[in-house]
C-alpha cells in the first residue's frame, strides 16, 4: 500500500517562474492537507482539501498561491510568480474517510527552491 | 491562535541516556488531539503517536513513552537509553476535536542528537 506520494522532491525555479507541486494522497484517502516548513521553522499549515471543494484555506497566502484537489488526480499547490521567500519544504498530507483514523501521513515532501 | 510551544529548541545526549522533550500546548477546545512526528534527517515526517483529551492514560511503545496532563497542558515524550538512529527534530502538535479532520497545529520542533 503505497504511502503519499510527492513530486517534484526538488524543484528549483528563478524569482519569477511558477511552481507547480503534486501530492497523491494514500490509496482511499479523500482528505489533503497543505504543510509549509520554513528553514529552522516548524511545520504552518496551508490549505486543506476534498475531493473538488476548499475546506479550508486560512494558512494559504492572499497572492500567488492555490490549491486545487480535482475529482481525478493528484492535489496541485500552485505557486505563481515565486520569490526567494517561498523557498521551503512543502509537505502534503492525508487522512483517510470519516470513521476510520484520524491521522494524518505525510508524503516525503517536495524542496523548493527559489534562486 | 492556540500555540503549541516546544521550549527546547536543541538537546544533546550521549547514547544510552534517557531524554525527556516537553510540549505544552493552549487550547479552548473540549475536545482536541495531540501529537508527536518525528523528522530524521532524510527529511520526510514519521507519526509516532496520537493522544485524545478525554484519555489521560500515559502510554509505552518500547523504548518511547507520552506523559500527558491535561491540568499543565503538557505532552511530553521520553525515550529511554537512546540510541543514535534516534537523532531527528521532534514535533510537537495539536488539533481540534469535534470532527475527524482539520488542520495540525504544530511545535516549532526539538532537534535531538544523540552522540555514540
Amino acid at each position: 500500500n503505497a504511502g503519499v506520494m510527492q513530486n517534484p522532491r526538488h524543484l528549483v525555479r528563478r524569482r519569477g517562474q511558477e511552481a507547480r507541486l503534486r501530492c497523491s494522497p494514500m490509496k482511499g484517502h479523500s482528505h489533503v492537507y497543505w504543510y509549509r516548513q520554513l528553514p529552522e521553522e516548524g511545520l504552518k499549515f496551508m490549505v486543506y482539501l476534498q475531493k473538488e471543494n476548499i475546506i479550508d484555506e486560512s494558512g494559504m497566502p492572499k497572492e500567488r498561491f492555490s490549491a486545487e484537489f480535482p475529482k481525478e488526480g493528484p492535489s496541485i499547490l500552485r505557486i505563481q510568480q515565486v520569490v526567494r521567500g517561498d523557498s521551503a519544504a512543502y509537505f502534503c498530507a492525508s487522512s483517510p474517510p470519516r470513521g476510520a483514523s484520524y491521522e494524518q501521513y505525510f508524503g516525503p515532501g517536495t524542496r523548493l527552491t527559489v534562486t | 491562535a492556540q500555540k503549541v510551544t516546544q521550549a527546547q529548541t536543541e538537546i544533546s545526549v550521549v547514547e544510552k541516556e534517557d531524554v525527556t522533550l516537553d510540549c505544552v500546548y493552549e487550547t479552548r477546545d473540549t475536545t482536541y488531539y495531540l501529537f508527536w512526528y518525528k523528522q530524521p534527517p532524510s527529511g520526510e515526517l514519521v507519526f509516532l503517536i496520537r493522544r485524545n483529551s478525554f484519555d489521560e492514560q500515559n502510554e509505552i511503545s518500547g523504548r518511547y513513552s507520552w506523559n500527558f496532563q491535561k491540568s499543565t497542558s503538557s505532552f511530553n515524550f521520553t525515550i529511554t537509553a537512546s540510541q543514535v538512529v534516534d537523532s531527528a527534530v521532534y514535533f510537537c502538535a495539536r488539533r481540534a476535536g469535534g470532527t475527524s479532520y482539520g488542520k495540525l497545529t504544530f511545535g516549532q520542533g526539538t532537534i535531538l542528537t544523540v552522540h555514540p
